[in-house]
């Protein structure tokens, strides 16, 4: 099956800071999304973005299909930011949603 | 609109007995899912209902299951419980679309279920 594989496991850094999460994964596919989950367990979707670049506020992904990876960035990073973040794909021609290992972020104030 | 709302929120369970988690979806979502999240495995996908149908299953055994009513609410049920099933459950509901399912998902709050 395909393999979603998201860098870095674990991110620390200080309120203010910038960050740059990565998603590889290993076939073509249908779509992609940037979840993150809250400490309550709480997954809110943050993009669904298969290709280019969309923002958001603070956050904005880019996906590249032709190179097999995605792309979150988190600007000026609040604590509030902290979680794990999820990338999940659907490989084409396939139903199932595969979601990676997640990166999870700490911002210290 | 509201959101996906899952009942129970925490559920207490002992090996050998069976239970049945409930999902409502967003008003007007047609698809409902199902995945399995625990700190070894990560999220795993278990099914897909839409429209009353299963559309997709998870590699997972025959002990869990799960059907969707007419108004879209659906249910999971598990049963003959293991220490392994501990999780938390999330339900994610899609938007209709004409031609193929819109793969943006909304996903409820989890039930928490402990199996001692």
């Amino acid at each position: 099956g395909i393999q979603v594989e998201q860098s870095p496991p674990d991110l620390i850094l200080q309120e203010g800071a910038n960050s740059t999460l990565r998603c590889n994964f290993s076939d073509s596919v249908n779509n992609l999304q940037w979840f993150h989950q809250n400490p309550w367990g709480q997954l809110i979707n943050l993009f669904y973005i298969p290709s280019g670049t969309k923002q958001n506020g603070r956050l904005s992904a880019t996906t590249v299909a032709t190179e097999r990876y995605s792309l979150l960035y988190i600007s000026s990073s609040q604590t509030t930011d902290s979680g794990v973040y999820f990338c999940a794909v659907e490989r084409s021609g396939d139903d199932k949603i595969i979601f990676g290992k997640g990166t999870r972020l700490h911002i210290l104030p | 609109k509201a959101g996906v709302t899952q009942t129970p929120r925490y559920l207490i369970k002992t090996r050998g007995q069976q239970v049945t988690l409930s999902c409502s979806p967003i008003s007007g979502h047609r698809s409902v899912s199902w995945y399995q999240q625990t700190p070894g495995q990560g999220l795993q996908f278990l099914f897909e209902y839409f429209s009353e149908t299963q559309r997709n299953k998870g590699n997972f055994p025959g002990r869990f299951s799960g059907r969707q009513f007419s108004n879209s609410r659906s249910e999971m049920n598990v049963s003959t419980l293991e220490l392994g099933d501990s999780a938390l459950y999330l339900c994610a509901s899609s938007p209709e679309m004409v031609l193929a399912r819109t793969p943006e998902q909304f996903f409820g709050p989890g039930t928490r279920l402990t199996v001692l």
